[in-house]
């Protein structure tokens, strides 16, 4: 069965250090794979997302994200860390063609930034 | 400005009794989703619909309902079949096209007393 994994609920970094949000899945088959985030109380709002080409994929607000295929993981980075980024972040595998929209969602990790 | 309105953000229901929340999109999108959340949990599915008068049931459909009339409304109702009815609720819609993008409304929460 298609699972996504985000092994850290929470995580703590120092304002200006760097991230790095950890997400696994299990998708036989090319994986459609996005990272939301979302604010307390609010709605998810796409970060990035990969579907082909590129194993890198630059986001919005600095972030990045790499798939690694050999390690069926969806890594999200920032080099530096803001106040603002404060919030909850989720990984997503998209199921495909006749799927679209269908998304299976990870726990989610709760970003803590430290002034 | 164009986007996805859930409404009401916050409903408190009675047990027993059912209750419709609102989305509406004019993205012109094709297919819309109701998801929910509850807390430490990820999102889970609940029903979808790709066209107009027609739907599917997602992961967790047991005790709600829903209706696609229009191609810009997809509301959700939660019968009082549904045990466990306190949550977050979100509605999301795309286009009909592999590979696009979900945009999420910003969401309802439901609180019954």
């Amino acid at each position: 069965a298609q699972s996504v994994t985000q092994p850290d609920i929470h995580i703590t970094v120092s304002e200006g250090a760097s991230l790095e949000l950890r997400c696994n899945y299990s998708y036989g088959a090319t994986p459609y794979l996005f990272w939301y985030v979302q604010s307390p109380g609010q709605g998810l709002q796409l970060l990035l997302k990969y579907f082909s080409g590129d194993t890198l994929v630059q986001g919005i607000k600095g972030f990045e994200a790499e798939f690694k295929r050999s390690q069926s993981s969806f890594n999200l980075r920032k080099p530096s860390v803001h106040w603002s980024d404060a919030a909850e972040y989720f990984c997503a595998v998209g199921l495909g063609s006749s799927n679209t929209g269908k998304l299976i969602f990870g726990q989610g990790t709760t970003l803590q930034v430290k002034p | 400005d164009g986007g996805i309105t859930q409404s009401p953000k916050y409903l408190f229901r009675k047990e027993g009794q059912n209750v419709t929340l609102s989305c509406e999109q004019n993205l012109n999108h094709d297919a819309m989703y109701w998801y929910r959340q509850d807390p430490g949990q990820g999102l889970r599915l609940i029903y979808y619909s790709q066209i107009v008068n027609d739907f599917q049931k997602g992961d967790i459909a047991e005790g709600y309902s829903v209706s696609r009339e229009k191609k810009e409304s997809f509301p959700l109702t939660v019968t009082s079949a549904q045990k466990n009815p306190t949550a977050f609720y979100l509605c999301a819609s795309s286009k009909q096209k592999t590979g696009n993008t979900i945009y999420f409304g910003e969401g309802s929460w439901l609180t019954v007393v």
